[in-house]
């Protein structure tokens, strides 16, 4: 079974901070997919990353950035010089390939308030 | 760009009433699917749809609920019965995935809809 940890309930930074976001996942499959969406106070669900088990790249994308390391099985997010806007609440997320379809497991989410 | 879309945004029931969630997937997805979040909760997946039938349910997914493609846009999510604990956002999503094939090659984007907040009183 798949299972997805984010320790972090919740988060407060000061405006201009960089903030981590942890997310430990489990899975007895080979090939899956982990992602992070975003869920602003609005209620809908943004997508930011997706990445496959075959790719530790880390990646960047403006301000933010994932370090994915299949050895310690963790998918972080950083955020540089956070701001207001990313105030929300982010889920880290995993999906087995092994079926021809994806269901997705979420994580209990980060609620992250970043104060002006 | 398509998009995934859901109606209504807001849905206010009785309890023990029925209601139907509505959801059209983009057009030439083949994989549907249904996930809840309860209010400060996590996502959780309720359902997948396939083929007009369904492909894997969660144990929240009870007799209570039942999903349908009733026409070649529409996806739909009925809960027989609402209880207070139904109260949710719903959210609908889909996919094209190739049902020929299995493993990494076979990945498609999962898009999520807006979804539908239900409020059972």
């Amino acid at each position: 079974a798949q299972k997805v940890t984010q320790a972090q309930t919740e988060i407060s930074v000061v405006e201009k901070e960089d903030v981590t976001l942890d997310c430990v996942y489990e899975t007895r499959d080979t090939t899956y997919y982990l992602f992070w969406y975003k869920q602003p106070p609005s209620g809908e669900l943004v997508f930011l990353i997706r990445r496959n088990s075959f790719d530790e790249q880390n990646e960047i994308s403006g301000r933010y950035s994932w370090n994915f390391q299949k050895s310690t099985s963790s998918f972080n997010f950083t955020i540089t010089a956070s701001q207001v806007v990313d105030s929300a609440v982010y889920f880290c997320a995993l999906s087995e390939a092994a079926k021809g379809y994806q269901k997705v497991t979420f994580g209990t989410g980060t609620k992250l308030q970043v104060i002006p | 760009e398509p998009e995934v879309t859901q109606t209504p945004s807001h849905q206010v029931t009785q309890m023990g009433q029925e209601v139907i969630l509505r959801c059209v997937p983009i057009s030439n997805h083949l994989y549907f699917y249904w996930y809840r979040q309860i209010l400060g909760q996590k996502v959780e997946f309720l359902v997948s749809f396939y083929n007009n039938e369904i492909s894997e349910k969660s144990e929240i997914f009870d007799d209570q609920f039942s999903v349908e493609r009733p026409d070649g846009s529409n996806f739909t999510l009925k809960i027989r019965s609402t209880k207070l604990e139904d109260s949710a956002m719903y959210f609908c999503a889909s996919s094209y995935n190739n049902p020929r094939l299995a493993g990494w090659s076979s990945y498609n984007e999962q898009f999520f809809g807006p979804g539908t907040r239900l409020t059972v009183l």
